[in-house]
């Protein structure tokens, strides 16, 4: 079982919804993650936080929202997707962020946008 | 059997025999490397890892190899089993000031034959 817990497993959405994805990690790490994969593709880095500040976004749309409320939470909110947005939504955390350590990865969020 | 760099996304291993994944990774200035195994329905998991200044490192029936002159990575497992069929990923890691951005390849996938 992984250490990384996202909610939901799935989430189908209209295009004019408001929704979130979470993401939670009890291994005290500071640094986390959002991803995207598509079908038969690599994860994608959308977002870092790193001791709950952004510290990188790889130029995502606005109507992906990150939040950070904790050290141990991170959220992602939803506003206004397209239907190219399906996607498996990941979330990883690793110890700090520059300190060349693993990212664990939770099973992600399989979103479908109608 | 042996997938050479990423023209040959599938290999199939008969079980019980050794398996070598290959990967080309693109950026020199990459610092850290690692292997991830992603199940269907799962997100990717960490099987080991290796930072640029070694060229070789050993797990339990997996060893990572890095050759950083020709820019090639490759995991090779040992005395495969069928619950190693999977999607395999090599990552390549930079770090920039304290940031982290994690690329992924774009992926092989090993099947086991029984």
């Amino acid at each position: 079982d992984t250490e990384v817990t996202q909610t939901p497993k799935h989430l189908v959405m209209g295009m004019t919804n408001k929704k979130s994805l979470k993401c939670e990690q009890h291994m005290g790490h500071r640094a986390m993650y959002w991803y995207k994969q598509k079908a038969k593709k690599p994860p994608e880095l959308m977002f870092v936080y790193s001791y709950e500040k952004l510290s990188i976004n790889e130029s995502v749309p606005s109507r992906f929202s990150p939040e950070c409320p904790n050290s141990s939470l991170l959220n992602l909110h939803l506003h206004a997707l397209q239907p190219e947005d399906s996607a498996l939504y990941l979330c990883a955390s690793s110890q700090v962020e520059g300190m060349l350590q693993p990212q664990h990865f939770g099973d992600g969020t399989r979103l479908s946008i109608l | 059997g042996e997938n050479v760099g990423l023209h040959l996304p599938t290999l199939s291993v008969q079980e019980g025999d050794n398996s070598i994944i290959n990967c080309a990774y693109s950026n020199s200035a990459s610092d850290y490397f690692i292997w991830y195994k992603q199940e269907s329905g799962k997100g990717p998991q960490f099987i080991i890892d290796i930072r640029s200044n070694m060229d070789k490192r050993q797990g339990q029936r997996v060893t990572v190899l890095l050759n950083k002159t020709v820019k090639h990575l490759s995991l090779q497992i040992a005395a495969t089993q069928p619950g190693d069929s999977a999607v395999y990923f090599c990552a390549e890691n930079i770090s920039n000031f304290g940031n982290e951005k994690l690329t992924f390849g774009t992926g092989t996938r090993l099947t086991i034959i029984p």
